[in-house]
């Protein structure tokens, strides 16, 4: 069965940085995209950016351009997601997705960020 | 950006009530509309995609209409695990875009 299993929680000062994994398993890891989406405390969904798990091209929200680097690891089948020069509103959690054509079908768990001094 | 505004950002509903929840976008999208459960402390949950297809396992209680910039998403008799917070989606182009959600409480 399809699974994406991430990273456990962080805690990280701010102006650090963090990198989440995301590791597939359950199909061919180069045949979907993955997503990155976060959610902040009692907030909403917000879409952070997208790898081709084939080729490697990516597309960031502008937000996010200067602070992130989504990489992947054919190899593992791992997807990996880096943020830096955390600020306090960077605390949320870290979702990674499994890019469809119908959508965001197979979600990892989650990974709990938290910035604070 | 493509804005996309849902509401009810809250409903309150009873066991077996048809419910509906409208999403509204600031520029047409065609019929690239997904439309996602979140349940407290679980990933977001793939309902429907592309305006009106149900995602493989989801029950036919929902469904899910509209194109253009008006959508909508109808639970047609609630059952005690539906309640949860929705989400609508536009694939049409990235940034890919959420609304703000709709938390369904139990009355």
């Amino acid at each position: 069965q399809v699974q994406l299993v991430q990273s456990g929680a962080e805690v990280k000062k701010p102006g650090a940085s963090v990198k989440v994994s995301c590791q597939a398993s359950g199909y061919t890891f180069t045949t979907y995209g993955i997503t990155w989406v976060r959610q902040a405390p009692g907030q909403g969904l917000e879409w952070m950016g997208w790898i081709s798990a084939d080729n490697g091209n990516i597309n960031y929200a502008q937000k996010f351009q200067v602070r992130v680097t989504m990489t992947r690891d054919t190899s593992t089948s791992t997807a990996y997601m880096e943020l830096r020069s955390l600020r306090s509103d960077d605390t949320a959690i870290y979702y990674c997705a499994r890019n469809e054509s119908s959508g965001l079908g197979y979600w990892g768990q989650g990974t709990l960020v938290t910035v604070s001094s | 950006d493509i804005q996309m505004t849902q509401s009810p950002s809250s409903l309150s509903a009873s066991v077996g009530d048809r419910v509906t929840i409208t999403c509204r976008t600031s520029q047409t999208i065609s019929i690239y509309l997904n439309w996602y459960q979140q349940r407290p402390g679980k990933a977001p949950k793939l309902l429907i995609y592309s305006t009106s297809s149900l995602q493989s396992g989801v029950p036919s209680r929902f469904s899910g209409s509209g194109s253009g910039t008006d959508f909508t998403l109808t639970i047609s008799s609630l059952l005690p695990e539906d309640f949860a917070t929705y989400y609508c989606q536009q694939s049409y182009i990235t940034p890919l875009t959420f609304g703000g959600g709709t938390k369904l409480e139990i009355k």
